[in-house]
Order: C-alpha cells, then structure tokens, then sequence
C-alpha cells in the first residue's frame, strides 16, 4: 500500500513485557516521528529521525526505545510496558504539500496496557 | 510547557454557519503554522498551513488568519457541514529547531449539527 502504515491497529499487553510497534512509509521520506496523543495532551513527540541511523529523543522518550535500519521503517519498542503508555501511537513521516514541509500521518496503533 | 494552545477542547456550530477555531501560541521563532483534521480512528490529515510571512490563506471553505503581534491564528470554516466534524490541531514549526518538528496544540472538536 502506497503512503504510512502501522501495525497493529490495536494491542493488549500486561505490565512489564516488551511491545513493538511498526511503522512504514513508501515515500522514501527522511524525517520520521513518533507521537502518542492522550487526552488532555493533544499529540506528543517521542521520538524522531533524520535518517537512517539517526535519531533523537522528542518531548516524552522515557520507556521507549526507537531504530532505524532502513529509511522506509521505523519501529518503535516499549522495552517494559506501564500502565501510563497506554496511549493511541502516531508514526509520521515528512514531506512536501504545495511546496511547504508538512507530516503525513499513519493511521494509528492503540495500545492498552493491562 | 504548552507552546501552542488550543483553549477551546469543543465547539459546536449549525450546518450552514461559519466555524471559527482559534490557537495561540507563544514563541516568537514559530515561522509556519499548521492546521491537521482528525476524524475517530483514523490517523490526523493535513488542512491546510500558512507561512509567518503572511496573513491570510484561504483553501476553498478554509481560511487560516494569523495574528504575529498577538501571537494568534485561527481556522474559519465557511459554510460549515455535518463531514466538518472532527478534532483539529493546530501546530507550528520552530525556524531554529530541527527540521519538520512540529508542535502541537490539545485539539478543539468541532460538532457541526443539520
């Protein structure tokens, strides 16, 4: 499918074990993100990357961890899942819409930690 | 630290009349602002944007103004339609940050009733 993806769309794990969550652009896009929006909060970064192999820590990186292997991937891992990241999950990735820099979004992953 | 607010979490508007959303931000280096639609699980879409270096930028129904002396902009919606629905964010680009990172406001739904 052309444009982001991500899987799951939906996930229930317990306290404490590992998640990941993918993350795939077909637009060769360099600049991908990683957000969660919880209510109250609106959307917030927690991480980003400027390439392959390169990334860095947003606004709330805490528990998370992210790679970029390739340019088209970028998973996101909750290396010891808590209550408190039990968010809906945004991956984005960056490009162009009438000559301006803009976001383009997946359509999300809702995680429930139980 | 909210560097852009979104006061407002709802509005409700007739079919038919004009909708107005407003944001307010406070640093002074945001040099292109954004606005993103997001309708119930799906992913936020791209509206429309306007550059620091103007005023008014209008697409079709959607008109975004902004305001630098009062650190302001807002999103009008003429005529507003039941498909209008919806979360929107308004976000903003730090000229000295990096590239594509935006920040986002809490979201307003707007409800546009027949």
């Amino acid at each position: 499918d052309a444009g982001i993806t991500q899987s799951p769309r939906y996930k229930i794990t317990e306290t404490g074990r590992q998640v990941t969550l993918m993350c795939h652009q077909t637009w060769s896009h360099s600049y991908m993100f990683w957000y969660r929006q919880d209510l109250g909060h609106g959307l917030r970064l927690i991480y980003y990357s400027a390439a392959a192999d390169i990334t860095d820590k947003g606004e709330v990186p805490d528990g998370y961890v992210v790679s970029r292997s390739k340019t088209e991937n970028f998973p996101l891992t909750l290396e010891s899942a808590t209550r408190s990241q039990t968010s809906v999950y945004f991956c984005a990735s960056l490009g162009l819409a009438g000559g301006q820099e803009t976001q383009y979004f997946g359509p999300g992953t809702r995680l429930l930690v139980l | 630290d909210q560097q852009v607010k979104q006061n407002s979490p709802s509005l409700s508007v007739q079919e038919g009349r004009i909708s107005i959303l407003n944001c307010d931000y406070t640093n002074s280096m945001f040099d292109y602002f954004l606005w993103y639609k997001k309708y119930p699980a799906e992913g936020p879409t791209f509206l429309i944007s306007i550059s620091s270096i103007k005023d008014k930028n209008e697409d079709g129904r959607f008109t975004v103004f902004l305001n630098k002396s009062a650190k302001h902009l807002s999103l009008h919606i003429v005529p507003s339609q039941p498909g209008d629905s919806a979360v929107y964010f308004c976000a903003a680009r730090d000229r000295g940050s990096t590239l594509g990172r935006l920040y986002f406001g809490r979201g307003t739904q707007l409800t546009v009733w027949p």
